[in-house]
C-alpha cells in the first residue's frame, strides 16, 4: 500500500460548475477526515468519517458541499456551485487511530 | 477554543539545531503532532506526542512539551538542506479532528 492518494490532483472550473474529488484512504485505515489548506494558512478541519458513518461537519461546510464514504472505504467530496472562495487545496487524511496520513492533496480553482 | 500559534519563520545554517516553537489553547488536547510539508505537496508526519509525555526522541528530532505552560516545541539536530519546508504544530482532541498552527517555514543555508 502506497498511502493515501487523491483525484485529481489538479482541477480547473469555471464558477458555478460543480466537481467532485475522491479520496482512497490506506487500507483499513477506518478513519477518514478532509481538510481544506488556502494559500498561508494550516489545513482546516472539513468533515470525518468513521467507516461509513459521517460524525463531524465543521461550519466551514456549507450547504453547497457534501462527502460521502458509502461502503467505508474511499470516500468523495462535491462542491455544487462553486465559487472563488472555494480556490484552495482540499486534503484527505486517513487514521487507524492516533495519526493522521494525508494524501497529497486536490489543487481547486475556480475561475 | 481552540488555537494553536507558531512563529512565521526561521533561518539556519546547515549543521545547526533548528527549534520550531509552538503554542496551544486548548487543555484538553490529548495528542500533539509535527507535520512537514513540502511546496506543492501534502503533509508528512513527522512525530508526535502524548500529552503526558514531556519528552520524545525520533532520530534527528526531538519533542519536548510543556503542559502547564501548553508550550510545544520541535528541534531538528544537524540541519540539513533537504528539511528545508513548512513545519506545522497541530493538536487534537480524542480521536477527532487536527487544529493545526499557521506553519513555520524553515529555511536552511549553506
Amino acid at each position: 500500500d502506497t498511502g493515501v492518494s487523491q483525484n485529481p490532483r489538479h482541477k480547473i472550473t469555471k464558477r458555478g460548475q460543480n466537481v467532485t474529488f475522491r479520496c482512497d484512504p490506506i487500507s483499513e485505515h477506518n478513519r477518514l477526515y478532509w481538510y481544506r489548506q488556502t494559500l498561508g494558512q494550516g489545513p482546516e478541519f472539513l468533515t470525518y468519517f468513521q467507516n461509513e458513518a459521517q460524525l463531524e461537519k465543521s461550519r466551514l461546510l456549507s450547504d453547497r458541499f457534501s462527502a460521502e464514504r458509502p461502503k467505508g472505504s474511499f470516500s468523495t467530496l462535491e462542491i455544487q456551485r462553486t465559487e472563488q472562495g472555494d480556490s484552495a487545496m482540499y486534503l484527505c487524511a486517513s487514521s487507524p487511530y492516533n495519526e493522521q496520513y494525508f494524501g497529497p492533496g486536490t489543487r481547486l480553482t475556480v475561475t | 477554543g481552540e488555537d494553536v500559534e507558531q512563529s512565521l519563520f526561521l533561518s539556519v545554517r546547515e549543521g545547526d539545531s533548528s527549534v520550531i516553537n509552538c503554542t496551544y489553547t486548548d487543555s484538553s488536547s490529548t495528542y500533539l503532532y509535527w507535520y512537514k510539508q513540502e511546496p506543492g505537496a501534502g503533509l508528512q508526519l513527522l512525530t508526535y506526542i502524548f500529552s503526558n509525555m514531556d519528552m520524545k526522541q525520533d532520530q534527528r528530532l526531538t519533542v519536548l512539551l510543556n503542559k502547564k505552560d501548553k508550550h510545544l516545541s520541535l528541534r531538528i539536530a544537524d540541519t540539513q538542506t533537504g528539511d528545508s519546508a513548512i513545519y506545522f504544530c497541530a493538536e487534537s482532541i480524542g480521536t477527532d479532528k487536527l487544529i493545526f498552527g499557521t506553519g513555520t517555514r524553515l529555511q536552511v543555508f549553506p
